[in-house]
């Protein structure tokens, strides 16, 4: 069973700080994503990663992944208050018609002060 | 333009009645699923479903039934509702599992089901 944990699960940040968010997964997967809730709404896209040493920017965030360590890591660099929300990384699992499903890590809920 | 919508947002009602959660996609996807997260904000996996197979998570009780009248739409209705019933329900769509180009997921806003 693929299981995906996610570390810290709260982190509060002062603005102007970096810090990074750590996503592992139990078995292999070929497709990681990173979402950003905020409160009572919904899961927003960041990034998708398919392929081993993969990364991406946008603006102050960075992903990454390693497929061989089964580890993503999502960099906040510089954190100003709207980056304040939770954050998730999820993995596709299964195979044949459930190999869409996404299988979800339990946030960060990321909290940035001035 | 809303790609992906659900009704309603706000669902409250009482232990053993019966409800339904529309979603409707604009995509052009083929694949649906459906997630529930509960108050400790986690997220699961309960159906994907496109116009050819339906795969049920083995935790979901069978009183949760997805039905989908077309390939734009899944809905999801639930007999007999608990207490712990109580979550965000969030449709989603994607091309047919995840596969060639086009890898992304797309959420709906969420319908948030109080059960009293």
């Amino acid at each position: 069973e693929l299981k995906v944990e996610q570390n810290p699960l709260f982190l509060s940040m002062q603005e102007g700080k970096n810090y990074t968010i750590y996503c592992n997964y139990s078995t292999t997967s070929d497709r990681l994503y990173w979402y950003r809730q905020d409160p009572g709404k919904s899961l927003e896209s960041l990034f998708v990663l398919l392929s081993n040493g993969a990364v991406k920017q946008e603006g102050r965030l960075m992903a990454s992944l390693d497929t061989k360590a089964r580890l993503s890591t999502l960099h906040i660099t510089a954190a100003v208050h709207d980056l304040s929300a939770t954050y998730f990384c999820a993995v596709a699992g299964g195979s044949g018609g459930s190999q869409g499903n996404l299988i979800f890590g339990k946030g960060t809920k990321l909290s940035v002060k001035p | 333009d809303t790609a992906v919508s659900q009704t309603p947002k706000y669902l409250v009602t009482q232990m053993g009645n019966d409800k339904s959660i529309k979603c409707e996609q604009n995509l052009g996807h083929d694949t649906m699923y459906w997630y529930k997260q509960d108050s400790k904000k986690f997220l699961k996996i309960m159906f994907s479903y496109n116009n050819k197979e339906l795969i049920i998570n083995e935790t979901v009780p069978n009183r949760f039934s997805p039905k989908s009248p077309d390939k734009a739409h899944l809905n999801l209705h639930i007999n007999s509702l608990e207490l712990g019933d109580s979550a965000v329900y969030f449709c989603a769509s994607s091309p047919t599992g995840l596969a060639g180009p086009h890898y992304e997921q797309y959420f709906g806003p969420g319908t948030r089901l109080t059960v009293t």
